[in-house]
């Protein structure tokens, strides 16, 4: 099964305003990332947070982790038009081993300028 | 760098017919991953390389499918013979062991008739 899960699974909102996605997983996790997909491309490697880590910021993106909730928010602050695309989390899971990697759904962000 | 280097860009075949699609990782990045995605199943990882031996192959749909890692620099993924329901975008990634951000290539959008 999925290892993260994002939420939701669309979101549209103006130019300028902020933009949250959740994401959960079921298992104990080593590192948890988040990636970025235009239409019509590879994914690109947005941010990484590890397990120990509660807080990250790079730019405009923020993400949480919450490990005894096992869930992870994005949040995309000063939204833009190029910020439209699809956003997946993605989990290490520690029983895995730390090179694979399961993606959830991904949550499609559209921009309305 | 170039990034990863994904060849054919567009493939489109008949059923039956058999479909290799080429990868060149990043120099210097001692992992490669082959991922399907589709809009029903999402991206799948299904089979992955380290120093060109394949570690886990359990994503692999079924006997049709197939892997190589000749070197360092080269792979490919074969489907014989292949069938509609491979129909999907094909992407190949790779990461380097000291960090397990994964780097994606442009993807392979395969189409069988």
């Amino acid at each position: 099964s999925q290892q993260g899960e994002e939420d939701p699974q669309a979101l549209s909102i103006q130019e300028g305003e902020n933009a949250t996605m959740n994401c959960s997983y079921k298992t104990s996790i080593n590192n948890l990332q988040w990636y970025r997909q235009n239409s019509g491309r590879g994914l690109v490697h947005l941010i990484l947070i590890r397990s120990n880590e509660r807080e990250k910021h790079s730019g405009r993106l923020r993400v949480t982790l919450d490990t005894s909730k096992k869930s992870s928010s994005l949040l995309i602050t000063a939204s833009r038009a190029a910020d439209t695309a699809s956003y997946f989390c993605a989990t290490d899971g520690a029983i895995q081993g730390a090179q694979k990697l399961v993606f959830g759904q991904g949550t499609r962000l559209t921009i309305n300028p | 760098d170039a990034g990863v280097i994904q060849s054919p860009r567009h493939e489109v075949t008949e059923m039956g017919q058999e479909v290799t699609l080429r990868c060149k990782p990043i120099s210097g990045h001692d992992y490669l991953f082959w991922y399907r995605q589709t809009m029903m199943r999402g991206l799948e990882l299904l089979i992955y390389f380290n120093n060109n031996v394949p570690i886990d192959d359990s994503g692999m749909p079924e006997d049709r499918f197939s892997a190589k890692m000749p070197n360092a620099s080269f792979s490919t993924l074969k489907i014989q013979p292949s069938e509609p329901r491979d129909s999907a975008v094909y992407f190949c990634a790779s990461s380097f062991s000291r960090g397990n951000e994964q780097y994606f290539g442009p993807g392979t959008r395969l189409t069988v008739t």
